[in-house]
């Protein structure tokens, strides 16, 4: 059974530039969940997927947006990048939204 | 509003010694409560989920509890290579998780 994988693992971009990140869910689960930890900071919830549908948002800006496609892996993808989205980005899987596996996260800084 | 917080913010242990996290959290509709541990530059690692106060688990030097108002994490005689931070969650109504900012734990040899 392999865990949640994300890539790519540290990214560095611009600010105004457009941001794209992967996640691979864990065999079985059906549900993704996307977090934004911040240097210090517990993780913030950015949203969900559920069998392809967006079910769930937190206080974040259109800006930041998502898929998830058949095979249940999914992309966050980030535009017009500010300095405050630098942060590791995680992925987290689930089946039906029981029992989160987080992935290993992808920092990002934005310069 | 749904809100997690966590005492204390650093923790310093002498090897062996024993001491307890503490998650404090406002939820309406508690689903479970989850401890995980992050080590730096890593995604969290689950460590226990708790449904109903009452509720303990145990898994080698470490044991969860569960209040009503409250969650505890029991460090018993830890070692080194128990540091790390200690990271609390509730779920509620909806899917998503809510963490604390997390309790960073430091054990010296």
């Amino acid at each position: 059974e392999t865990g949640v994988t994300q890539s790519p693992t540290h990214l560095i971009k611009t600010r105004g530039q457009q941001v794209t990140l992967r996640c691979s869910s864990q065999s079985g689960h059906n549900t993704v969940s996307w977090y934004q930890q911040a240097l210090g900071q517990g993780p913030q919830f950015i949203f969900q997927y559920y069998r392809e549908e967006e079910n769930g948002r937190g206080n974040f800006p259109p800006r930041f947006s998502g898929l998830q496609f058949p095979n249940y892996s999914s992309e966050l993808n980030v535009n017009a990048l500010e300095l405050d989205d630098s942060a590791l980005y995680l992925c987290a899987s689930s089946l039906d939204g029981e029992g989160y596996t987080f992935g290993s996260g992808t920092r990002l800084t934005v310069v | 509003e749904d809100q997690v917080t966590q005492s204390p913010e650093a923790l310093r242990l002498q090897e062996g010694e024993s001491s307890s996290l503490n998650c404090s959290y406002t939820v309406s509709g508690l689903r479970g409560l989850f401890w995980y541990r992050q080590d730096p530059g890593k995604g969290p690692e689950f460590l226990f989920t708790l449904y109903s106060a009452g509720e303990e688990k145990e898994k080698e030097r470490l044991k969860a509890t569960l209040t009503k108002k409250e969650s505890f994490l029991h460090i018993t005689a830890p070692k080194p290579e128990d540091s790390a931070t200690y990271l609390c969650a509730v779920q509620a109504n909806t899917d998503k998780l809510i963490f604390g900012t997390g309790t960073r734990l430091q054990v010296f040899p």
